[in-house]
């Protein structure tokens, strides 16, 4: 067990749809990032929070938006859900904002859209 | 589980050989590499780290060396056993975040 908490671990839901994913960082650490892994792509890093702030954002779509709430807590709302949606999406924590001594992932929500 | 990167790169290696397994990263720019590994169905998990300041880092069976010059890192298992099978990762410290490789699929053969 990482410490890192991500809920649900399977979802499957229809096309157009919108779902939550939540992530609970290791106790004490501030930053939550999110990551999206398709089956033919390596990781893509989808946004960065801090402390409640958004740090950083990657390849993430308008579709998607996500905040981190003052527990420290994040979810990442996937919504007009297209096939190619489907993926694996994982959240990683850090101590700080800065991301000099790596992340420590969860296990992933793996999102199947029909 | 699901199977991360039906389409990766496979190194195949007899259980008890040494494995190496290579990484071109992109930004020379970059500060900071890690390894990371990730077993079907699991997160990547970390395996060993290094700074640019640096050109060999070793752990416990592994050992990370960089050469800046040609943007280049490799990941090295000792006496490698069926527990390593799975797919590496190699990630670059650059700008605001992790750059992420796209992975390579180590298979253990009996």
């Amino acid at each position: 067990d990482s410490g890192v908490t991500q809920t649900p671990k399977h979802l499957i839901t229809a096309t157009g749809q919108r779902v939550t994913l939540r992530c609970s960082p290791r106790s004490g650490d501030l930053s939550v990032y999110w990551y999206q892994q398709s089956l033919d792509q390596g990781l893509q890093f989808l946004i960065h929070y801090y402390n409640g702030e958004e740090r950083a954002k990657g390849n993430i779509l308008e579709r998607f938006s996500a905040q981190q709430f003052p527990d420290l807590h994040s979810e990442l709302n996937l919504s007009s859900l297209e096939l190619g949606d489907s993926a694996l999406y994982f959240c990683a924590s850090s101590p700080s904002g800065d991301i000099s001594y790596g992340y420590t992932f969860g296990s992933g929500t793996r999102l199947t859209v029909v | 589980g699901e199977s991360v990167g039906l389409h990766l790169p496979t190194l195949s290696v007899q259980e008890g050989d040494n494995s190496i397994i290579n990484c071109a990263y992109s930004n020379s720019a970059s500060d900071y590499f890690i390894w990371y590994k990730q077993e079907s169905g699991k997160g990547p998990q970390f395996i060993i780290d290094i700074r640019s300041n640096m050109d060999k880092r070793q752990g416990q069976r592994v050992t990370v060396l960089l050469n800046k010059t040609v943007k280049h890192l490799s990941l090295q298992i000792a006496a490698t056993q069926p527990g390593d099978s799975a797919v590496y990762f190699c990630a670059e410290h650059y700008g605001q975040n992790f750059v992420f490789g796209p992975g390579t699929r180590l298979s253990v053969l009996p």
